[in-house]
């Protein structure tokens, strides 16, 4: 299994520009989030899924939307690009038939805004 | 989810055990205690958890005090690829509920 995986692992966007950052998963897992990583912070939660169709907002949604058509992927997309939004972002999965519940994350999308 | 409580920072020599506190006094009855690891901005890693008591897996041990308000999470024999930060994260154990991150303990491992 390849878990996780993201991409690009790295992208440089100007204000204003839109983009989407690709998450997929090989794990069968249903549940999917987006998080982001500011320097020396710790993640918050964008957005989350808990299966094909169903998506919900996290602590900071504003700026991107999300959309969940397969088990496989989930999508995150930057509408208009702002500084602000300069970050790393990681995607994660979980099974809802593990014993531990424990989500596994991809390597991330670091994004720079200019 | 209950809020936790970790140092900044610790320093460990390497081969000697990892001790690494968090605080979690306002606890419900149904949250678990877990914890993850972030190696040099890679993405999180699952570690442990539990609810109220001891724990061990390969990776490390989990203490979780009898009151449940604090807990230690043990790395035995610290290496340097165990240099990250250390997230304790409670939460209640079932699916599709959301991890909420702290600033975790940036846990220094020196030879």
């Amino acid at each position: 299994n390849a878990g996780v995986t993201q991409t690009p692992k790295f992208q440089v966007l100007k204000t204003g520009q839109s983009m989407t950052l690709q998450c997929a998963q090989d794990m069968n897992h249903e549940y999917m989030s987006w998080y982001r990583q500011d320097p020396g912070m710790g993640l918050r939660l964008i957005h989350y899924s808990v299966g094909a169709g169903i998506t919900d907002q996290g602590e900071v949604p504003n700026g991107y939307n999300v959309s969940r058509s397969t088990t496989e992927d989930f999508p995150l997309r930057l509408l208009s690009a702002a500084p602000s939004q300069t970050s790393v972002y990681f995607c994660a999965s979980s099974s809802p038939t593990g014993a531990t519940y424990e989500q596994y994350f991809g390597p991330g999308t670091r994004l720079t805004v200019t | 989810d209950a809020k936790t409580t970790q140092p900044p920072s610790m320093d460990c020599a390497e081969g000697r055990a990892a001790n690494l506190p968090c605080n979690h006094s306002t606890i419900s009855g149904n949250e678990y205690v877990y914890w993850y690891r972030q190696i040099h901005s890679q993405g999180p890693q699952y570690i442990i958890h539990g609810l109220k008591n001891n724990e061990t897996n390969e990776m490390a041990s989990l203490i979780i005090t009898e009151d449940r308000k604090s807990s230690t999470l043990i790395l035995p024999h610290a290496t340097l690829r165990d240099t990250a930060v250390y997230y304790c994260i409670v939460r209640v154990r079932e699916y599709g509920n959301k991890l909420v991150f702290g600033a975790g303990t940036i846990l220094r491992v020196k030879s």
